[in-house]
């Protein structure tokens, strides 16, 4: 069974500009969750999308968006980037988000730099 | 609000030494759910185990053992005999059925070196 795959792998950006991250889930998993990683706030929340809806979102700008799609992808969206996005992000997959007890699978992840 | 806590930044070992990596939780709910997670240089965090707070249980998984104590709100993970192969970066995570449900809450990683 396919994990969770992340496109691109790295990215380098200039500020200003926007970028579109993609994430697609394993196979049957309806839920997708997005995680920032910097050295300085370590991981954190970015939202969680289940059926195509947004259902949680954490403490982020608004330059911070995403999407989901029917067939479970994901892509999530930041735009007019600062330095301080420089990051790796994550992609979590999960079967459903009725409980708390569900494992979230991690894919790879992106690296986005941004200069 | 809930709060994980891994007070141990870096710990570098030798091969074959045991080492205990330590983690405590903060929460309010009664009902919530704990992970740890490695990070290898790839970036990948890896699920290794999960644990709801009725099963005070310990695990072993081969060399990998975690015991997990409601009253000091810990659940720490052990390496018995540690390998190159272990180092990475190791995340705790708790989660709660409380609001918002499919959030994970990280500590702030333990990066374990396992030297030859």
């Amino acid at each position: 069974k396919a994990g969770v795959t992340q496109t691109p792998r790295y990215l380098i950006k200039t500020r200003g500009q926007q970028v579109t991250l993609s994430c697609s889930p394993i196979s049957g998993h309806r839920s997708v969750s997005w995680y920032q990683q910097t050295p300085g706030q370590g991981l954190q929340f970015l939202f969680e999308y289940f059926s195509e809806t947004q259902r949680n979102k954490g403490n982020f700008p608004g330059r911070f968006s995403g999407r989901q799609f029917s067939n479970s992808r994901s892509e999530m969206n930041v735009s007019t980037l600062e330095l301080g996005d420089s990051a790796l992000y994550l992609c979590a997959s999960g079967r459903t988000r009725t409980t708390g007890d569900e494992t979230q699978y991690f894919g790879p992840g992106t690296r986005l730099l941004v200069l | 609000a809930q709060k994980v806590t891994q007070a141990q930044t870096e710990i570098s070992v030798v091969e074959k030494e045991d080492v205990t990596l330590d983690c405590v939780y903060e929460t309010r709910d009664t009902t919530y759910y704990l992970f740890w997670y490695k990070q290898p240089p790839s970036g990948e965090l890896v699920f290794l185990i999960r644990r709801n707070s009725f099963d005070e249980q310990n695990e072993i998984s081969g060399r990998y053992s975690w015991n997990f104590q409601k009253s000091t709100s810990s659940f720490n993970f052990t390496i018995t005999a540690s390998q190159v192969v272990d180092s990475a970066v190791y995340f705790c995570a708790l989660t709660t059925l409380s609001g918002s449900a499919r959030q994970l809450t990280f500590g702030s990683g333990t990066q374990l070196t396992v030297l030859p």
